[in-house]
């Protein structure tokens, strides 16, 4: 166990509403990365937040959004969701910006 | 475009024998290197990580790298069926990138 929390375990969305992903990072760890991985890929890069400001982001529309709080925990916001969303959405925390990320259990979610 | 190139396999290797899973990488500037193990339906985990050429052992594990190369290599000996899970390659250039995946080799262990 990482000690990297994630909720809820499952989701069950219909196209074009919007969602809330919760994460608690490690104890200690400043930095959380957000990834989404969809069935036989390897995860993408979404967002990365460091002391409550974005610090990088990948190649992802702006209807993902997110947010990280003063206690380092996070949430990752999707709104107008789209059938390809479905995926398992993964929180990484690390101790800071450039130092090992570790994975939570993560967030299925379905799109129908 | 950034890259990360596996074979997804399956790759199939009998237990106790040493299996070797392969990587290359497009991005000249990646600085950090990167095994995660993935068993079906669970999330990424930790097991090496390697920022200067050559091997890095850590008990049955050893990662090997060549920048020049751009080619990530890890090396599971004595094999176990607990091994049998879809390894992920993953590099990072430092920043704010994020980690850059593969899609995984799925490794089967066969007793």
């Amino acid at each position: 166990e990482t000690g990297v929390t994630q909720s809820p375990t499952h989701l069950i969305k219909t196209r074009g509403q919007q969602v809330t992903l919760r994460c608690s990072s490690q104890s200690g760890h400043n930095t959380v990365s957000w990834y989404q991985q969809a069935l036989g890929q390897g995860p993408q890069f979404i967002f990365q937040y460091y002391r409550e400001e974005e610090n990088g982001r990948g190649n992802f529309p702006p209807r993902f959004s997110g947010l990280q709080f003063p206690n380092y925990s996070s949430e990752l916001n999707v709104n107008a969701l789209e059938l390809d969303d479905s995926a398992l959405y993964l929180c990484a925390s690390s101790l800071d910006r450039d130092d090992w990320q570790f994975f939570g259990p993560g967030t299925r979610l379905t799109v129908l | 475009q950034k890259e990360v190139e596996q074979n997804s396999g399956p790759l199939s290797v009998p237990e106790g024998a040493i299996a070797s899973l392969n990587c290359t990488y497009s991005d000249r500037g990646s600085q950090s290197f990167f095994w995660y193990r993935q068993y079906s339906g669970k999330s990424p985990e930790l097991i090496m990580f390697i920022y200067s050429n050559g091997d890095k052992e850590d008990g049955r594990f050893t990662a090997q790298l060549n920048k020049a190369s751009q080619y990530v290599s890890l090396l599971i000996r004595d094999s176990q069926p607990s091994d049998s899970a879809t390894y992920l390659c993953a590099v990072d250039r430092g920043g704010a990138d994020g980690l850059t995946f593969g899609k995984g080799t799925h490794l089967i262990i066969q007793p």
